[in-house]
């Protein structure tokens, strides 16, 4: 089956501008995660769903930063006005419930701000 | 503050030997110590965890060490092979609702034909 699909591969963006980043996650995975990577850095987490609801969203760094999934799938990362230090590889993962640590990853998206 | 980090950024092994990468870790309230894989231009892939109230877990050519009194992980993989080459990653997480992990800076493993 299909793993974890994020879109695009690639973003390339000017400063100020609003970018959203999708994540198709493995089928029937109820659980979904958004992480940042910043270069030759460990990832950083950002956000977690359990279905359509977020309850963790600590890791969000500003209120320029949003998620949501709809119907238990997919999800959207938008960032408005992005900055400069937005630049990074956005990673997304699913997996189910009860197996947390079992983390599957796409391969990300990575934002470049100009 | 939360951190979890490791000893050395690049470790060079010969193929066929056994490696080892280190992690320090720094919150004692953690539930799941586990080790992520990340290859150039992929997403990371799990490879093995260890609860907290286990000291040692061993998986395929893997075997993990949880030293709690020092906070002190480490990952060994037997008979390294040239397709072990990858960025490797300590992460933790606190049991729960909550899928949070939080990763350490990673170690380069180069393994040399």
């Amino acid at each position: 089956g299909a793993g974890v699909s994020q879109s695009p591969s690639n973003k390339v963006t000017e400063k100020g501008k609003d970018v959203e980043l999708r994540c198709d996650p493995i089928s029937g995975h109820t659980a979904l995660y958004w992480y940042r990577q910043s270069l030759g850095q460990g990832l950083e987490f950002l956000i977690y769903f359990q279905g359509n609801s977020a309850p963790d969203k600590s890791g969000l760094p500003s209120d320029r930063f949003s998620a949501e999934r709809t119907g238990g799938s997919v999800s959207t990362l938008t960032i408005q006005r992005t900055q400069q230090e937005d630049s990074a590889v956005y990673l997304c993962a699913s997996s189910p419930t009860l197996a947390k640590n079992i983390q599957y990853f796409g391969a990300g998206t990575r934002l470049s701000v100009l | 503050g939360e951190s979890v980090g490791l000893h050395l950024p690049t470790l060079s092994v010969q193929e066929g030997d056994n490696s080892i990468i280190n992690c320090a870790y720094s919150n004692s309230a953690s539930d799941y110590f586990i080790w992520y894989k990340q290859e150039s231009g992929k997403g990371p892939q799990f490879i093995i965890d260890i609860r907290s109230n286990m000291d040692k877990r061993q998986g395929q050519r893997v075997t993990v060490l949880l030293n709690k009194t020092v906070k002190h992980l480490s990952l060994q993989i037997a008979a390294t092979q040239p397709g072990d080459s990858a960025v490797y990653f300590c992460a933790e997480r606190y049991a729960g609702n909550t899928g949070k992990l939080i990763f350490g800076q990673g170690t380069t493993l180069q393994v040399k034909p």
